[in-house]
């Protein structure tokens, strides 16, 4: 699986866009982009996932480059129970067995604030 | 909806006893997965299981054994717990086809 990099921390004012970059600059052709966000003393949450296209759910937008060598996790209206450890993970898609594992990095500590 | 449930939530051990950590999905899922949570190494795998009577080792298998005799149970033993075994363990679910792993809320475990 490619290796990520993020930020160690970033803030974001309530109500605004929060936008957390990934860079995955070895990620290959049939590896997907996933992120995954921890609250405080809680297990992870799957946010969304892609592999080239854009993608939005309710939760949040995904922008893939076009060369895919990185991503950006947009939440357009930033709360403070958004405040979390957000991770990119990296990985080959529909899958079993060993390829199946989630690798979690450190992740970008998120702090939404007043 | 129950979900994916874990126990005990917290749990203090001595060094050299046996502890079996717990875990329950209510989906039928047939993926399940343990993790370790440390600071400073974010989660690691440790165990995973493919279906009923099928697992294979994570990462971190060393000083840990799994078993999984219903697809629903997938609980997580060590043999004699170390002082280095002190974390947090989540166990996920996933299922087959899908891409998303459901995280169960995790077990605080100290060993003295």
């Amino acid at each position: 699986d490619a290796k990520t990099t993020q930020p160690p921390s970033m803030d974001c004012a309530e109500g605004r866009a929060a936008n957390l970059p990934c860079n995955h600059s070895t990620i290959s052709g049939n590896e997907y982009v996933y992120w995954y966000r921890q609250i405080h003393s809680q297990g992870p949450q799957y946010i969304i996932h892609g592999l080239k296209n854009n993608e939005t759910n309710e939760m949040a937008s995904l922008i893939i480059t076009e060369d895919r060598k990185s991503s950006t996790l947009i939440l357009p209206h930033a709360t403070l129970r958004d405040t979390a450890v957000y991770y990119c993970i990296v990985r080959v898609g529909k899958n079993t067995g060993t390829a199946s594992k989630l690798t979690f990095g450190t992740g970008t500590r998120l702090q939404v604030t007043l | 909806d129950a979900g994916i449930t874990q126990s005990p939530r917290y749990k203090i051990t001595e060094t050299g006893r046996q502890v079996t950590l717990m875990c329950h999905q209510t989906w039928s899922h047939s993926y399940m997965f343990w993790y370790r949570q440390d600071l400073g190494h974010g989660l690691r795998l440790i165990y995973y299981s493919a279906a009923a009577d099928i697992t294979d080792k994570g990462e971190v298998p060393d000083g840990y054994v799994v078993s999984r005799s219903k697809t629903e149970n997938f609980p997580l033993t060590l043999e004699s717990a170390t002082r280095s075994q002190t974390s947090v363990y989540f166990c996920a679910s996933r299922e087959g086809g899908k891409e998303t792993q459901y995280f169960g809320p995790g077990t605080r475990l100290l060993v003295l």
